[in-house]
């Protein structure tokens, strides 16, 4: 089956160390992104890539570092210059439909840092 | 730029009433709206997509459309069941103005009791 596995679900690190969250697609698509959400809140862009080796900041990447080696995956490290890891991350990849994007997304990954 | 705006929530309803999600949106070029579905602790899922004006979006009971004249895509559903207990984000894909970025509503959280 074609989809996005992100992992691992839960994730528990101490504060000051960096920590790597895996996202790996299979559906062949060019772009994908990283998310991040707050309880009760939308969604906030931390990076995203439309092409291997390439990527772009969103709306908040301080604190964060992403790289683009392979088609099929986009890991995203969360430094420990971010002042509040504490969230809910979601990783999602995109096609495009002949007028517009459609992003899928994997199920999250749950960090919590104490 | 482009934005999406969705009613505020929290919104609760007793099983098999008419459920309505108010969206309306502003964007530069001539996007494609969804509606997006989130479970509690799972990432999202498309749930519905119009990509002209005038077209019906529809999946499992749920209807919205695509509204030009008043740029909005209400979410719709007839009859609601506990199962329908979720967030839904309105989102939309405007490639001329933000290439393979999606811009997300808020969300809408739905509670649905027996």
């Amino acid at each position: 089956d074609g989809g996005i596995t992100q992992s691992p679900k839960y994730l528990f690190r101490k504060e000051g160390q960096n920590v790597t969250l895996s996202c790996e697609q299979n559906l062949n698509h060019d772009a994908m992104y990283w998310y991040r959400q707050d309880p009760g809140q939308g969604l906030r862009l931390i990076y995203y890539s439309q092409i291997v080796n390439d990527f772009q900041k969103g709306d908040i990447a301080e604190g964060y570092s992403v790289s683009r080696e392979k088609k099929e995956s986009f890991p995203l490290t969360v430094t420990s210059a971010q002042k509040n890891p504490t969230a809910f991350y979601l990783c999602a990849s995109s096609t495009y439909m002949g007028q517009s994007y459609e992003q899928y997304f994997g199920p999250g990954t749950r960090l919590t840092v104490t | 730029g482009d934005s999406v705006t969705q009613m505020e929530g929290p919104v609760t309803l007793s099983e098999e009433a008419f459920l309505t999600i108010n969206c309306t949106y502003t964007a530069t070029g001539y996007p494609s709206l969804f509606w997006y579905v989130q479970y509690p602790g799972e990432g999202l899922q498309l749930l519905l997509k119009a990509t002209k004006a005038d077209d019906k979006g529809s999946n499992k009971g749920f209807e919205a459309t695509y509204r030009k004249e008043t740029t909005s895509f209400h979410l719709e559903k007839g009859s609601v069941q506990v199962s329908d207990s979720a967030v839904y984000f309105c989102a939309l894909s405007d490639p001329e103005a933000s290439g393979s970025r999606l811009t997300f509503g808020e969300g809408t959280q739905l509670t649905v009791n027996p």
